[in-house]
């Protein structure tokens, strides 16, 4: 299995320019989570999709921040406008939860986002 | 409130050194508990798990048992490594299947 995949690894952008970042769970699994991971605030769930739905989108920081899901096998977190607080290494998770009463949620390698 | 709470590092320790990460949380009932590690560069990988009371889980010569009287699911390993230089995260599951994660712990083990 090759894991959760997420792209880019790497990111710099410059403030005010749109940003996506792309994430692809481990088939057959049916949570997808997104976190934030910075030095202040350590590790933060952001948003998290049950069956495609997002079921808690409580840690989306701001309007400038968006997630969706089209199908089981692809999300994307988008930053609009990003600005330099937004630089954080984001991850993508996912579990299969339902289908195996399997808690563990499974990480990918990350996103490094850096916004000038 | 709901959280999970680990000693702050960084623990730098000699190879072959004892090992002990404490992490303490609180929560309503029982929750599922994890260890995470995470190496430089890469995202977290879960280290162990215990999913009720008295449970012990363990990985690679590390271990944790799941303390429902002292709320606390402290990491050890006899004999570490100097590839087991990382940061180690607890966390634990809420009823909605999201991780809680403490602050995590940045372990430096010198050859």
């Amino acid at each position: 299995d090759a894991g959760v995949i997420q792209s880019p690894r790497h990111e710099v952008t410059e403030m005010g320019q749109e940003v996506t970042l792309r994430c692809k769970p481990i088939s057959g699994h049916d949570y997808l989570f997104w976190y934030r991971q910075t030095m202040m605030r350590g590790l933060e769930l952001l948003i998290y999709f049950n069956n495609n739905v997002p079921i808690d989108d409580s840690g989306m920081p701001e309007d400038r921040f968006s997630a969706k899901m089209p199908n089981a096998s692809f999300s994307t977190l988008k930053i609009q406008p990003s600005e330099p607080r937004d630089s954080a290494v984001y991850f993508c998770a996912s579990s299969s939860q339902t289908n195996t009463g399997d808690e563990t949620q499974y990480f990918g390698p990350g996103t490094r986002l850096l916004v000038l | 409130g709901n959280s999970v709470t680990q000693m702050e590092g960084p623990v730098t320790l000699s190879e072959e050194a004892f090992l002990t990460i404490n992490c303490t949380y609180t929560a309503t009932g029982y929750p599922s508990l994890f260890w995470y590690v995470q190496y430089p560069g890469e995202g977290l990988q879960l280290l162990l798990k215990a999913t009720k009371a008295d449970d012990k889980g363990s990985n690679k010569g590390f271990e944790a048992t799941y303390r429902k009287e002292t709320t606390s699911f402290h990491l050890e390993k006899g004999s570490v490594q100097v590839s087991d230089s990382a940061v180690y995260f607890c966390a634990r599951m809420d009823s909605s299947y999201k991780l809680i994660f403490g602050s995590g712990t940045r372990l430096l083990v010198r050859p």
